[in-house]
């Protein structure tokens, strides 16, 4: 879901759990999607991304899942471990003259106990 | 392949000051986009650049401005600095910037006194 301010969402797993992130967006428009790690101290890092015309993609131990219908996107982590404790970003493109910027969500704080 | 690089990795400013960000982008990475990020407004954009040239802009006020050199390399100055600048302010590459992911540098982590 979505916060304000210093409030993220926060998600707390077992290590080994699997996780699941959910982004909501708002624009229709868009039609390609990010997800981004930000650990402390270091700028964002690509995990996977997904086009308008998918409705899944899988990379190594991530899997994305769109759904255009409902405008949300989730973030799957298989074999959750503790150097995924992070925050996650979902970001969009949208299409014409807005394709250049990247809007990103809140984040979310993922946090794996040992 | 070397990432994307930016300098200073700190900065300690006063109000009114004016500041230059640095950043190099990956090798090849012609698009060049500025985010600022800030625990209340999370990650906003900036600009764009493009073969020297601005593509988009974002919803910040004049005193923000960037550039960007013949090899890619790109500056962002911010002048007249208030209390609300001090962020982290990011750069990122990608090879064409339109519908393509960015690969994100460290940040600069600016603080106005």
């Amino acid at each position: 879901g979505e916060s304000v301010g210093l409030h993220l969402p926060t998600l707390s797993v077992q290590e080994g759990d699997n996780s699941i992130i959910n982004c909501a967006y708002s624009n229709s428009a868009s039609d390609y999607f990010i997800w981004y790690k930000q650990e402390s101290g270091k700028g964002p890092q690509f995990i996977i991304d997904i086009r308008s015309n998918m409705d899944k993609r899988q990379g190594q131990r991530v899997t994305v899942l769109l759904n255009k219908t409902v405008k949300h996107l989730s973030l799957q982590i298989a074999a959750t471990q503790p150097g995924d404790s992070a925050v996650y970003f979902c970001a969009e493109i949208g299409s014409g003259g807005s394709n250049y910027k990247l809007t990103f969500g809140k984040g979310t704080l993922l946090t794996v106990n040992p | 392949k070397a990432g994307v690089t930016q300098t200073p990795r700190y900065l300690i400013k006063t109000r009114g000051q004016q500041v230059t960000l640095s950043c190099s982008p990956i090798s090849g990475h012609r698009s060049v986009s500025w985010y600022q990020q800030t625990p209340g407004q999370g990650l906003q954009f900036l600009f764009e650049y493009f073969s020297e040239t601005q593509r988009n802009k974002g919803n910040f006020p004049g005193r923000f401005s960037g550039r960007q050199f013949s090899n890619s390399r790109s500056e962002m100055n911010v002048s007249t600095l208030e209390l609300g600048d001090s962020a982290l302010y990011l750069c990122a590459s990608s090879r064409q910037g339109a519908n393509q992911k960015l690969f994100f540098g460290s940040g600069t982590q600016l603080s106005v006194l």
